[in-house]
């Protein structure tokens, strides 16, 4: 089946750790996206690459960081210096073209302990 | 810079009655639009999107929504409505022509009561 997988479902952060989110998709999709979800503020995008080796940040990088050393995958580092953690994080991806569609994986949702 | 309203946070609606959701957007250059439908600890799934063409979208269970380029709306619809549909509903933007990412609303809450 093709999709997106992000694990672990819920994770929990204690103050001043660092925590990686894994983002996995088999779609052959350049791009990809992490967004964060709160109640009632929509999703704000954090950070999305169009390329392997490349990305750009997006509206609320600061304490996350990211890489792309492969297509499929993009995982998403919550570091200590991001101070309100807690959230639903979705990542998605799509294939080059404005009008094409961006799919989501299941979210994670991360908690600090 | 792109921007999307969603003018209602919460929509109640009766079981079998027909529904809105409302959607404006803030655009200089022409855009694709977008709503997407997330259920409750679940990511997002398309409905429809309107690229070029006839305004009137129709998209996956039995949604539509009509693009209106005066008035700069996108407003999503459904004449009977299930208890499965209740969700949160998201309306979203993306420039033309390149592969930038979606701007989002912040979503409504549609709740339907038996």
């Amino acid at each position: 089946d093709g999709g997106i997988t992000q694990s672990p479902k819920y994770l929990f952060r204690k103050e001043g750790q660092n925590v990686t989110l894994s983002c996995e998709q088999n779609l052959n999709h350049d791009a990809m996206y992490w967004y964060r979800q709160d109640p009632g503020q929509g999703l704000r995008l954090i950070y999305y690459s169009q390329i392997v080796n490349d990305f750009q940040k997006g509206d609320i990088a600061e304490g996350y960081s990211v890489s792309r050393e492969k297509k499929e995958s993009f995982p998403l580092t919550v570091t200590s210096a991001q101070k309100n953690p807690t959230a639903f994080y979705l990542c998605a991806s799509s294939i080059g073209g404005a009008g094409e569609t961006q799919y989501f994986g299941p979210g994670t949702r991360l908690l600090v302990l | 810079a792109q921007s999307v309203t969603q003018l209602d946070s919460q929509v109640p609606v009766f079981e079998e009655a027909p529904v809105e959701l409302r959607c404006n957007y803030s655009s200089s250059v022409s855009v694709y639009l977008f709503w997407y439908v997330q259920y409750p600890n679940q990511g997002l799934q398309l409905l429809l999107k309107y690229l070029s063409g006839s305004t009137l979208v129709k998209g996956i269970n039995g949604f539509e929504a009509e693009f209106n380029k005066s008035q700069t709306s996108f407003h999503l619809r459904k004449p009977s409505v299930h208890i499965s549909d209740t969700a949160e509903y998201f309306c979203a933007v993306r420039v033309l022509g390149g592969n930038t990412p979606l701007v989002f609303g912040k979503g409504t809450r549609l709740s339907v009561i038996a």
